[in-house]
């Protein structure tokens, strides 16, 4: 039969507030961990990553956090501001069995952040 | 700055057709991506090709094919275009010491 799209989850803050977007993870075997932002009409830009040996990374603005014990990943956004409105994706790249992995990423569906002035 | 251009941004073409998306990058990474992105289901892995004249499959290849007879350019072939191939097309590239992929800014293709 046909499939059907999932909903995106969606977050709604106001300009200053903090941003916390979640991402769940499947395999405990994940080499490192890239969050992008995708703004409407244009391909995802690189955000952050995070290796799989580290609990915490902090950028500009951003934190990213990841639990490997629960297989979770958060990305902070502080002072959210109206051009952080976009759809954030999770990425997680995955060694296979050869111990390489040519930089493949899987990706999460995506969380649709919207910032209202 | 990387610069990933995809040679269009939207086309339309028949179901049988066969369908040609180009992808060139400047930056002389090795490593070059298609995705497929549909709505609620995030970005799916449809090839790869880690160097010139390699390739592998992603996670969805069916109908699909793909060349890389120089290291700058990716092209993502459509063997008989079918309507479930209606989508947003990503091409990417990296650079093998670099976690990150760099991506174009899409092609919307419409299967009609």
């Amino acid at each position: 039969g046909e499939s059907v799209g999932l909903h995106l989850p969606t977050l709604s803050v106001q300009e200053g507030d903090n941003s916390i977007i979640n991402c769940a993870y499947s395999n405990s075997a994940s080499d490192y961990f890239i969050w992008y932002k995708q703004e409407s009409g244009k391909g995802p830009q690189f955000i952050i990553d995070i290796r799989s040996n580290m609990d915490k990374r902090q950028g500009q603005r951003v934190t990213v956090l990841l639990n490997k014990t629960v297989k979770h990943l958060s990305l902070q956004i502080a002072a959210t501001q109206p051009g952080d409105s976009a759809v954030y994706f999770c990425a997680e790249n995955i060694r296979n069995a050869g111990g390489t992995s040519y930089g493949k990423l899987t990706f999460g569906q995506g969380t649709i952040l919207t910032v209202h002035p | 700055d990387v610069k990933v251009t995809q040679s269009s941004r939207y086309l339309v073409k028949r179901t049988g057709e066969k369908v040609f998306l180009e992808c060139v990058q400047d930056m002389d990474h090795e490593n070059m991506f298609w995705y497929r992105q549909d709505p609620g289901l995030g970005l799916r892995l449809i090839y790869f090709s880690y160097d010139v004249k390699m390739k592998e499959k992603g996670d969805i290849p069916e109908g699909y094919s793909v060349s890389r007879e120089k290291k700058e350019r990716f092209s993502l072939i459509l063997e008989s275009a079918s309507t479930n191939q209606t989508s947003m097309y990503l091409c990417a590239s990296r650079y093998e010491a670099s976690r990150s992929q760099h991506f174009g800014d899409g092609t919307r293709l419409s299967i009609l």
